[in-house]
């Protein structure tokens, strides 16, 4: 077995700052994903990495960055932080395309 | 690009009823099937998964069905408790390295 954990658990910032989620996976699976998902809405991907220092583009990868430093964690950076972005981060991993992924608890993002 | 639907977003029933949560795709190249169960407050987690369309899992009061021709895969459930009370997606992987989910389904099962 593995987990996923992330950090923090909650995140409040102020309106244009700049704010990192962290994410580590001990599974060793090659891909790792950060969503977005609003209050009682579905996921939306931000980005994703196959390998190590990958980074694909997801459909809401505008105001993110991300860094896959090593296998094991992947980062996203709010850059500049907006109210309506208020939600919760999702980070996931996955050992191949012929698997299911695996959620970590997520990050609840609050923007003051 | 690949379109997943899911139908109802919102689904009550009472303790004991059936309920049925369907998915429909648009990529053929899609293989494998996923359903994710997430209460409230808490993650994601996988329910079941199929591969094929001879494949009809069951599991935790679930039966799992996937119709390729018509490319559509249905999460049904027999007997609802109110435990059920969640909300499920369905994704769907094909050969890109992101799977595709359906925006989710809220289940409330009433005692």
């Amino acid at each position: 077995g593995g987990i996923i954990t992330q950090t923090p658990k909650f995140l409040i910032g102020q309106e244009g700052q700049k704010l990192t989620l962290k994410c580590q996976q001990n599974f060793n699976h090659d891909t790792m994903y950060w969503y977005r998902q609003d209050s009682g809405k579905g996921l939306r991907l931000i980005y994703y990495s196959i390998t190590e220092n990958d980074l694909q583009k997801g459909d809401l990868s505008e105001g993110y960055d991300a860094s896959r430093e090593k296998k094991s964690s992947f980062s996203l950076t709010v850059t500049s932080a907006q109210k309506n972005e208020m939600a919760v981060f999702l980070c996931a991993s996955r050992r191949d395309s012929y698997a299911e992924q695996f959620f970590g608890p997520g990050t609840r993002l609050t923007v003051l | 690009g690949e379109q997943v639907e899911q139908r109802p977003p919102h689904l009550s029933v009472r303790e004991g009823d059936s309920a049925v949560i369907t998915c429909t795709y648009t990529d053929p190249n899609s293989y494998y099937f996923f359903w994710y169960k997430q209460e409230p407050g808490a993650s994601l987690q996988l329910l079941m998964k199929v591969f094929s369309s001879t494949e009809i899992n069951e599991g935790q009061g679930f039966t799992v069905l996937l119709n390729k021709k018509d490319k559509r895969l249905s999460l049904n459930l027999t007997a609802a408790h109110p435990g059920d009370s969640a909300a499920y997606f369905c994704a769907v992987n094909n050969n890109n390295n992101a799977p595709r989910f359906g925006a989710g389904t809220k289940l409330s099962v009433k005692p």
